[in-house]
């Protein structure tokens, strides 16, 4: 049992081009969301699902989008990424109460 | 808008102490609230979770308490331990089911 997996863990990027975080779960969990992680800020939320096929905005969706075609998997789109975008990015599952982590993604963008 | 602070920010004890951490709120209309550990470089670990309508939870030396009058939650540990040294999130469940996450408390405990 995987639970929550994140792939890349670690990528570099440079300003203007694209690139797809991955987050998979086998827990059939129907809550799925993304946070950003920056010093000093806590976690902060991008986007989230409450089932297959409904998403939508969190605190800080500017410069991402999301898509949720099955309940295992909630990818997050940087279209164009930033310097701003420079974090380390973390996809969570809830059913009920509560959530589980995955292990993060850090993006830097040069 | 929920906002969530966490005070201190930074925290240094002797191994031994009793410690507390803060953690307030703006928005008393909560789901729950849950405190969170996250070791450098690692995703987040859930340790107690408090439901709207409970007071505390407790999970071995840890005890967390709710006062969602006041917009208040503390995180008591006892008999710190080195291998507590990690930083502690605290995080609102709004009612629209979104978290809401504190900056957290980096505790070093120091042997």
């Amino acid at each position: 049992n995987a639970g929550v997996t994140q792939t890349p863990k670690f990528q570099v990027l440079k300003t203007g081009q694209s690139m797809t975080l991955q987050c998979a779960q086998d827990m059939n969990h129907e809550y799925m969301s993304w946070y950003r992680q920056d010093p000093g800020m806590g976690l902060r939320l991008i986007h989230y699902s409450v089932g297959a096929g409904i998403t939508d905005q969190g605190e800080v969706p500017n410069g991402y989008n999301v898509s949720r075609s099955t309940t295992e998997d909630f990818p997050l789109r940087l279209l164009s990424a930033a310097p701003s975008q420079t974090s380390v990015y973390f996809c969570a599952t809830s059913v009920g109460d509560g959530y589980t982590f995955g292990s993060g993604t850090r993006l830097t963008v040069v | 808008k929920q906002e969530v602070t966490q005070i201190p920010a930074a925290l240094s004890v002797p191994e031994g102490e009793n410690l507390v951490l803060n953690c307030s709120f703006t928005d008393s209309a909560i789901y729950n609230l849950q405190w969170f550990r996250q070791d450098p470089g690692k995703g987040l670990t859930s340790l107690l979770l408090i439901q709207s309508s409970q007071r505390e939870q407790t999970s071995g030396r840890l005890n967390a308490s709710l006062d969602k009058s006041s917009g208040r939650s503390t995180l008591y540990i006892a008999a710190s331990q080195p291998g507590d040294s990690a930083t502690y999130l605290c995080a609102v469940r709004t009612q629209s089911l979104d978290m809401r996450f504190g900056a957290g408390t980096r505790l070093t405990v120091k042997p």
